[in-house]
């Protein structure tokens, strides 16, 4: 089984400013990372995600993920967020072999970009 | 091309009724999932269906069910709607290996009153 923390439920930042969404997981088996992010009264929306290779990820909408194997964490990062960004973000896992390929979500980030 | 169509968008159902949602995939997607958010809960995974068959399913009482079409379009059944049955019901599609990775339908929103 899988488990994913996302240490912070909310996240306030000023427009253009840096921004990072902490995600850990815990798995028995290897898995694949996903961050999904969602607006209001919408589904989710794939940001990126991360299957094999380089660690580091780069997404849609400037965003980008790195892969830590040793500390079992999948950070987002942007170097400079818009108003647009104020959404609802989610880390998910998925364990890598076929028929197993539930997502375990984490409870979610609030990002508030302020002007 | 299209992405997924869930309909309805939004539901208003009755305590004991019974409800059934509907998700289109991706074209060419073969894999569908099913997914409930609640605020309380957040986002359950439900059940995973590929070439029509349930290949997964989450920690869901038996009032919960599924089943997929040869076209790959899914279903998803409430029976004995509770109170707490009251949330958004997301269906996701996958496509190949190679390319793994979830696409999510805008969600319906079914009200239990």
């Amino acid at each position: 089984a899988q488990s994913v923390t996302q240490l912070d439920s909310q996240v306030p930042v000023f427009e253009e400013a840096p921004v990072e969404l902490r995600c850990n997981y815990s798995s028995s088996v290897s898995v694949y990372l996903f961050w999904y992010v969602q607006y209001p009264n919408q589904g989710l929306q794939l940001l990126l995600k991360y299957l094999s290779g380089s660690t580091l990820v780069k997404g849609i909408n400037g965003f980008e993920a790195e892969f830590n194997k040793s500390q079992t964490s999948f950070h987002l990062r942007k170097p400079s967020v818009h108003i647009s960004d104020t959404a609802e973000y989610f880390c998910a896992v998925s364990a890598t072999g076929t028929g197993r390929r539930a997502l375990t979500f984490g409870s979610g980030t609030r990002l508030q970009v302020q002007p | 091309k299209a992405g997924v169509t869930q309909t309805p968008r939004y539901l208003i159902k009755t305590r004991g009724q019974q409800v059934t949602l509907s998700c289109s995939p991706i074209s060419g997607h073969r894999s569908v999932s099913w997914y409930q958010q609640t605020p309380g809960q957040g986002l359950q995974f439900l059940f995973e269906y590929f070439s029509e068959t349930q290949r997964n399913k989450g920690n869901f009482p038996g009032r919960f069910s599924g089943r997929q079409f040869s076209n790959s379009r899914s279903e998803m059944n409430v029976s004995t709607l509770e109170l707490g049955d009251s949330a958004l019901y997301l269906c996701a599609s996958s496509g190949t290996e190679k390319n793994y990775g979830y696409t999510f339908g805008s969600g319906t929103r079914l009200t239990v009153v």
